[in-house]
């Protein structure tokens, strides 16, 4: 398995809402990432799992809550989101050291109404 | 810190014409080099990297590119675009240290006029 699969495809919620984003790599890769992806920029970095703990944090606000129960899944839980976080969040899954690359899922088309 | 610039925000080629689009970076050491290739509303598929040896590296779906280290450029190269090429292409690039993000480009948005 090559992949990193995430659900929900596309998620529509309201600024009192609070939902999960689910990540899941079964590729053995020991570190994995939320990015956030605003349209026509490039991705930006929201917090980065190493071994199963939180090792950055990219000074991303409280609402956005990320946990890693094991090596394979990642959540991102979302609670009283503002419409400005409406965007395509992004995971991804590397080894380690992040050297090989990234493997990146499709994304979660988050809209915050 | 590593950044990258992407000089062009738009590129516009016809199908079965050559392609480059530019990458430069900064970085003190060896970087780790990379791109990757965006289809609109989909996630981000690496295409090639280079980390060390040959300059030019291949990667897929007929894509190659070439590490300058005088010119601190990774441009990505193709000899006949297609159609399917159409899409958001950024560089990164990677420090060579334990758990250290990347750094993405702004991106170049390729156009293929049939």
């Amino acid at each position: 398995d090559t992949e990193v699969t995430q659900t929900p495809k596309h998620l529509v919620m309201g600024m009192t809402n609070k939902k999960s984003l689910k990540c899941e790599q079964h590729m053995g890769h020991r570190a994995m990432y939320w990015y956030k992806q605003k349209a026509k920029k490039p991705p930006e970095l929201m917090f980065v799992y190493s071994y199963e703990k939180l090792s950055i944090n990219e000074s991303v606000p409280s609402r956005f809550s990320p946990e890693c129960p094991n090596s394979s899944l990642l959540n991102l839980h979302l609670h009283a989101l503002q419409p400005e976080d409406s965007a395509l969040y992004l995971c991804a899954s590397s080894q380690a050291d992040g050297g090989s690359g990234y493997t990146f899922g499709s994304g979660t088309r988050l809209t915050v109404v | 810190a590593q950044s990258v610039t992407q000089p062009d925000i738009h590129i516009t080629v016809s199908e079965g014409a050559s392609l480059e689009l530019r990458c430069n970076y900064s970085y003190g050491a060896t970087p780790y080099l990379f791109w990757y290739v965006q289809s609109p509303g989909q996630g981000l598929q690496l295409l090639l990297k280079y980390f060390s040896g040959d300059t030019l590296v291949q990667g897929i779906k007929g894509f190659e590119a070439e590490f300058k280290r005088s010119q601190s450029s990774f441009n990505l190269r193709k000899p006949s675009v297609h159609w399917s090429d159409a899409a958001e292409y950024f560089c990164a690039v990677g420090a060579n240290i334990y758990g250290q993000n990347f750094v993405f480009g702004p991106g170049t948005r390729l156009s293929v006029l049939p």
